[in-house]
């Protein structure tokens, strides 16, 4: 397909577990965000890649969360010891960016849903 | 601070009526970019417009309309003779320049097109 994709759609882990989340971003697209959404709540910000390197990480809420793109396509997020309040859909982005140009739309992937038992 | 307040939470509208949703944004930056963005029930986020801030022309997309008015800071989103197929949330979202192109998010509002 020509979209985002995020795989799994739902997962499902008991607290304390590792889990990692997948993006596949559109092909050619050098800047890949993730963010997290919460129930009724606006996308919050985790990290920004441009290219291979994270160019922002500032949204990273602790040291639990940790995100590559070792080949500047896909992006693994991934979260150690998970806890109940990691609950979220992790939504992940994608954009033809060039740094220093005027930004472009973010396409959007389905999300991964994650629930911490 | 940048921030960004989508202050209705909800709206129910009967379809075929006119509904705006409102958006009010603060930032120091005097070049930034607003976007509104779609999110039906099956959670895929819609781009629907990007706005830089120098141009305060209003735009027109079909029954989609939007006013960027910079004097009350405020970007708002108009949807004219509602279908049922525009229920979702509705998303305003600001990047200012020093972001490194990060989005900061209203909380949304739920819009509701009743048959």
């Amino acid at each position: 397909g020509a979209g985002v994709s995020q795989t799994p759609s739902n997962k499902v882990t008991e607290k304390g577990k590792y889990v990692e989340l997948r993006c596949d971003p559109i092909s050619g697209h050098t800047a890949l965000y993730w963010y997290r959404q919460s129930l009724g709540q606006g996308p919050e910000f985790l990290i920004y890649f441009q290219g291979t390197g994270a160019a922002d990480d500032s949204g990273l809420p602790n040291d639990r969360f940790f995100a590559v793109r070792p080949e500047g396509s896909v992006s693994t997020l991934k979260i150690q010891r998970t806890e109940r309040g990691d609950s979220a859909v992790y939504l992940c982005a994608s954009s033809p960016q060039l740094a220093g140009a005027s930004p472009n739309e973010q396409f959007f992937g389905p999300g991964t849903r994650l629930t911490v038992l | 601070a940048q921030k960004v307040t989508q202050a209705q939470t909800e709206i129910s509208v009967v379809e075929k009526e006119d509904v705006t949703l409102d958006c009010v944004y603060e930032t120091r930056d005097t070049t930034y970019y607003l976007f509104w963005y779609k999110q039906p029930p099956s959670g895929e986020l819609v781009f629907l417009i990007r706005r830089n801030s120098f141009d305060e022309q209003n735009e027109i997309s079909g029954r989609y309309s939007w006013n960027f008015q910079k004097s009350t800071s405020s970007f708002n989103f108009t949807i004219t003779a509602s279908q049922v197929v525009d229920s979702a949330v509705y998303f305003c979202a600001l990047r200012y320049m020093d972001s490194n192109y990060q989005l900061i998010w209203g909380a949304g509002t739920k819009l509701i097109i009743k048959p």
